[in-house]
């Protein structure tokens, strides 16, 4: 089974800087899909920004980007600007493109410091 | 607009009794998932089912099973409520393979087993 790290459990930021939160994976399939989830405190899970494998171009969505290393498996979430509303748990997580099952890393508790 | 729901937010049952935990989704999505949330060990799929009646296990499947009779509705069962079963449990929905699609969460049931 594919294997999603996340080797900070905890991060904190201050207010208005940039932060980064990384997350390597274990694969053997050379098509996938990378996502990172956010999940406020008491609140739902969210999707954050998606990465397709074959796309050598970071995605970015506003203040949120990716750094998708394919070789080193690495696929970091950078959040500029950080804003209170930030301060969530994150998750990273990998699909193959030929399967259904979606494969978690155990999240980075974000705290954003006014 | 996307939608999961789970049937309680918050639940307390006893140890042995029979617990049900519902999730209704609105999208027409094949694919729906039963993952447990604990501190630290991230999303642990229970189960999910890739279509009406169909079903697969996932990483901790003991002490669940699953109800899929329609599509949009996707049932966790635990026969016999123990108190190492007490968690949130997050159900979530995505298309089938091949999409890029993210899955959609819904809020979480946060259950207490005394």
């Amino acid at each position: 089974a594919q294997t999603v790290t996340q080797s900070q459990p905890e991060m904190s930021v201050q207010e208005a800087e940039t932060v980064t939160l990384s997350c390597t994976y274990d694969t053997s399939e050379s098509d996938y899909y990378l996502f990172w989830y956010k999940q406020p405190p008491s609140r739902q899970m969210i999707l954050v920004i998606r990465q397709e494998a074959y796309k050598q171009q970071n995605a970015t969505e506003n203040r949120f980007s990716v750094n998708f290393q394919k070789a080193a498996k690495s696929f970091s979430l950078k959040i500029s600007d950080s804003q209170l509303g930030d301060a969530a748990m994150y998750f990273c997580a990998y699909r193959g493109a030929t399967g259904n099952q979606f494969y978690f890393g155990t999240g980075t508790s974000l705290t954003v410091i006014p | 607009d996307v939608k999961v729901t789970q049937s309680s937010r918050y639940l307390v049952k006893r140890t042995g009794e029979k617990v049900f935990l519902e999730c209704v989704q609105d999208m027409d999505h094949e694919n729906m998932f039963w993952y447990r949330q604990d501190p630290g060990l991230g999303l642990r799929l229970i189960y999910f089912s890739y279509d009406v009646k169909m079903k697969e296990k996932g990483d901790i499947p003991e002490g669940y099973s699953v109800s899929r009779e329609k599509k949009e509705r996707f049932s966790l069962i635990l026969e016999s409520a123990s108190t190492n079963q007490t968690s949130m449990y997050l159900c979530a929905s995505s298309l089938p393979r091949g999409y890029t699609d993210t899955q959609y969460f819904g809020p979480g049931t946060r259950l207490t087993v005394l």
